[in-house]
């Protein structure tokens, strides 16, 4: 069965530079969410985006930003990364008949 | 205080033994829970929603809901090795848009 992917799955930037993950969800789910998750924390909400609106937001930072695509798929820039972004970040996918959401592998962002 | 709370463990069981997590949350309007399994540095993986008052079995895996005590639990019988993993409890928000919570997660180890 289809998953969510998330690309790319490690991004190594440096302080101050840019960096934008994709997510694509499962197909025919119409809301995706976006979540941190520092060295054994639990995943922190971000955003989230239902038909390609946004939904919710979360403790994300005025440097990050986000949108879903007409084929609902999501990008998530973050600009002017500090030491701190360094995490894993994962994207979740469920469909509002269903509330059952689903994780992609996520992407392993390390800012040096 | 956190809206979703969890004893962050290691919780040690012997292979073979009944793994006990728990789970409490603050929403008394919450209506959706789920258990996530999250192996170090993967995505977290979906085991078991529930939504009414009781018992839900699936395989090894019983999960059981207490509204009026706002209570979840997630119980593994006959434990295995594979088993130990981080184990997320996550509450549906429903207050106009859709977020998961998740508590800080639980430590399994089963030894064998």
């Amino acid at each position: 069965a289809a998953g969510v992917i998330q690309s790319p799955r490690h991004l190594i930037k440096e302080k101050r530079e840019t960096a934008t993950l994709k997510c694509y969800p499962i197909p025919r789910h119409d809301t995706v969410y976006w979540y941190q998750q520092g060295p054994g924390q639990d995943p922190q909400f971000l955003i989230s985006f239902y038909e390609k609106m946004q939904s919710d937001k979360g403790s994300i930072p005025d440097r990050f930003s986000a949108q879903q695509f007409s084929d609902y798929h999501s990008e998530l820039n973050m600009s002017s990364l500090e030491l701190g972004d360094s995490a894993l970040y994962f994207c979740a996918s469920s469909w509002t008949g269903n509330t059952e959401a689903f994780f992609g592998q996520g992407t392993r962002l390390t800012v040096v | 205080q956190k809206e979703v709370e969890q004893n962050s463990g290691p919780l040690s069981v012997p292979e073979g033994a009944i793994a006990s997590l728990n789970c409490t949350y603050s929403d008394r309007g919450s209506q959706s829970f789920f258990w996530y399994r999250q192996y170090s540095g993967k995505s977290p993986e979906l085991i078991m929603s529930i939504y009414s008052n009781g018992d839900k079995e699936d395989g090894r895996f019983t999960a059981q809901l207490n509204k009026a005590s706002q209570y979840v639990s997630l119980l593994i019988r006959d434990s295995q090795p594979s088993d130990s993993a981080t184990y997320l409890c996550a509450d549906l928000f429903t207050s106009g848009t859709y977020k998961y919570i998740f508590g800080t997660g639980t430590r399994l180890k089963v030894l064998a």
